[in-house]
């Protein structure tokens, strides 16, 4: 089946430093890939929209200069949290699909837990 | 405002026995379903989906349920067992939109042998 990696699986980081998260499709490629975040208890939230070679499509509330999204290739997407705080700290999780139509299934990373001291 | 709603936080129920996990959605762009099983610390793993066309897929021990004039949605586990506790997301795809899923709350089930 569809594989998405991801990397780290968890970070430590101090605040004001940035932290950059790799999101891959593996046996797959994938123009779009989707950031959601989770707070403990609590739904997965889109965050934002990776799109292949143009810009990314930020949810409202989504600070674009800080959560930077660069998505190269048609297997890699990366989500750097910039200048990080301890309100940052939260598990990010990466998706994306083999089939490019919408109506199938994301394929989920298994996530990376980000602690901000 | 949420649009899917997954009004049971928890739900324990014996090995063997039938799981009913349920789901409410207010968006009627919503044409696609989908139920996502995860475990702590690890991302959503994809179990049964259901287009808005339908009112019923099955898939072995799983199946979903669509009652659109209602929106409720319902998954339903049979036989449970004690490798199905887990969290449940409900999630829902709008159409016009890029495909990003719309998530609940989830359901945290717990199967007793």
């Amino acid at each position: 089946g569809a594989v998405v990696s991801q990397h780290p699986s968890w970070v430590i980081c101090k605040s004001g430093t940035s932290v950059k998260i790799e999101c891959r499709s593996l046996d797959f490629q994938a123009t779009t890939m989707f950031w959601y975040r989770q707070f403990p208890k609590q739904s997965l939230m889109l965050m934002a929209t990776s799109n292949e070679g143009s810009k990314a499509t930020y949810e409202q509330g989504v600070e674009k200069d800080k959560f930077l999204i660069n998505h190269a290739s048609l297997t890699l997407s990366t989500l750097t949290v910039t200048s990080a705080h301890p309100e940052d700290s939260s598990f990010y999780i990466c998706s994306a699909r083999d089939i490019p139509e919408r109506n199938s299934p994301l394929h989920f990373g298994n996530g990376t837990r980000l602690t901000v001291t | 405002d949420q649009q899917v709603k997954q009004n049971s936080p928890s739900l324990s129920v014996q090995e063997g026995r039938i799981s009913i996990l349920n789901c409410d959605y207010t968006n009627s762009m919503f044409d696609y379903f989908l139920w996502y099983k995860k475990y702590p610390a690890e991302g959503p793993t994809f179990l049964i989906s259901i287009s808005s066309i339908k009112d019923k897929n099955e898939d072995g021990r799983f199946t979903v349920f669509l009652n659109k004039s209602a929106k409720h949605l319902s998954l339903h586990i049979v036989p449970s067992q004690p490798g199905d506790s887990a969290v449940y997301f409900c999630a829902a795809s709008a159409r016009g939109s890029q495909g990003n899923l719309i998530f609940g709350k989830g359901t945290k089930l717990s199967v007793k042998p």
